[in-house]
């Protein structure tokens, strides 16, 4: 089955610094990756999406891309902000099988906490 | 455009007592799929309906069960609650069934059970 598997956290920096937060994946056909944010007491929101291979995501200055060769869609920005501070899910939807597609699987999520 | 709204926000319940859980998707939005949300489990997926047919469903016992109304309205129903069903259960709406297209979330129905 699909699988995706998030770098274990908690994730704590600076402002300012840079950050990756690895994403890999275990999926059959040709999957959607995407990266989704959740802020305290809410629900999740789109971070940012890639379709197909070597495509590139971006959103707010965060950036990923979608590496078929190592299935993975590791989540980069260049200089955090304290606002940034959340927990962040990479999740795959898989083409495969017609029953398939509206299922999102999920990473166990990484929490991110930005200090100024 | 408005979001997708869930309700209740907060459930407080008994073990035993059945519950009943409702999400208005965006408009327009045919999809609309349940996940569970826990500190141990993490993102789950319950169940996606599709134009009020159940599409897919996620390994969870017959206790959970939906359904999807004609205005593509959802609601769905634990029964013979158990502790370990305290969670927050998220509800997301899609256009279609399309594997790349983005799902909007609800901000969630946080349940409690005592």
């Amino acid at each position: 089955g699909n699988s995706v598997t998030q770098m274990e956290g908690p994730v704590t920096l600076s402002e300012e610094a840079f950050l990756t937060i690895n994403c890999t994946y275990t999926a059959t056909g040709y999957p959607s990756l995407f990266w989704y944010v959740q802020y305290p007491g809410e629900g999740l929101q789109l971070l940012l999406k890639a379709t197909k291979a070597d495509d590139k995501g971006s959103n707010k200055g965060f950036e990923a891309t979608y590496r078929k060769e190592t299935t993975s869609f590791h989540l980069e920005k260049g200089s955090v902000q304290v606002s940034d501070s959340a927990v962040y899910f990479c999740a795959l939807t898989s083409n495969a099988g017609g029953t398939s597609y509206g299922k999102l699987t999920f990473g166990q999520g990484t929490i991110l906490t930005v200090h100024p | 455009k408005a979001g997708v709204t869930q309700t209740p926000r907060y459930l407080i319940k008994t073990r035993g007592q059945q519950v009943t859980l409702s999400c208005s998707p965006i408009s327009g939005h045919r999809s609309v799929s349940w996940y569970q949300q826990t500190p141990g489990q993490g993102l789950q997926f319950l169940f996606e309906y599709f134009s009020e047919t159940q599409r897919n469903k996620g390994n969870f016992p017959g206790r959970f069960s939906g359904r999807q109304f004609s205005n593509s309205r959802s609601e769905m129903n634990v029964s013979t609650l158990e502790l370990g069903d305290s969670a927050l259960y998220l509800c997301a709406s899609r256009p279609n069934r399309g594997s790349n297209t983005e799902a909007f979330f609800g901000q969630g129905t946080r349940l409690t059970v005592v």
